[in-house]
């Protein structure tokens, strides 16, 4: 079965700091996969997605995640956080069916 | 980019009662549409598929009949939680796909709250 690993229910880094959001899956094939962002008390935005092609992907507010198919990640990352950034970021991969399949989500704290 | 309306944000309803959450795609037809359920410090919880003009596909332990489905139109759908109990409190979201492989547009969801 295909499964979506987020390693880290809470981050915490400082304003100004690297962010690093670790995302894994496991799939027999290829799948497209996607990082979205949940606001507090707002719906899902999508962040970026990979679908072919470069598999360094760039995405809204910074934000960027590169494919690594040996690795099985796509990890999201930005140089520099901005106290905007606090929120929850969820990792989803989806396959020919469309449905997607998701992470446990990634609760990124950002401090002054 | 595309627009997902879910209505209402928020709802308190009495258990017991029954409440009609609409998800609706403002600018564009929906060929399938998506019903999630969040619970507190989890992930997404797919729990059924709608496509317009069928009946719709549950997910494994998910009560047909207490969360009902119905996807009218290519821009509209509801989720109707029937006899509502304290543990029906969650949130839920929708979203609504254009097709196979392009991205999925989510609502904002709904706050629902039994007491």
């Amino acid at each position: 079965a295909q499964s979506v690993t987020q390693l880290g229910s809470h981050v915490s880094v400082s304003e100004g700091a690297l962010v690093l959001l670790r995302c894994n899956y496991s799939s027999s094939v290829p799948p497209y996969l996607f990082w979205y962002v949940q606001y507090p008390n707002q719906g899902l935005q999508l962040l970026l997605k990979y679908t072919t092609g470069a598999t360094l992907v760039k995405g809204i507010n910074g934000f960027e995640a590169e494919f690594k198919k040996s690795e099985t990640s796509f990890h999201l990352t930005k140089p520099s956080a901005h106290m905007s950034d606090a929120a929850e970021y969820f990792c989803a991969v989806s396959h020919s069916n469309y449905q997607l399949i998701w992470g446990a989500g990634t609760k990124l704290i950002i401090k002054p | 980019g595309a627009v997902v309306s879910q209505h209402p944000s928020r709802v308190i309803c009495k258990s017991g009662t029954s409440v009609k959450i609409e998800c609706r795609s403002l600018d564009f037809q929906a060929t399938t549409m998506f019903w999630y359920r969040q619970f507190p410090k989890q992930s997404l919880m797919l729990m059924a598929t709608s496509n317009e003009g069928s009946k719709a596909t549950y997910e494994q332990g998910v009560e047909k009949d207490k969360f009902l489905i119905n996807h009218a139109s290519l821009t509209l759908s509801t989720l109707t939680v029937t006899s509502a109990h304290p543990e029906d409190s969650s949130f839920y979201i929708c979203s609504a796909d254009r097709g196979m492989n392009t991205e999925a547009f989510f609502g904002q969801g709904t706050r629902l709250t039994v007491v």
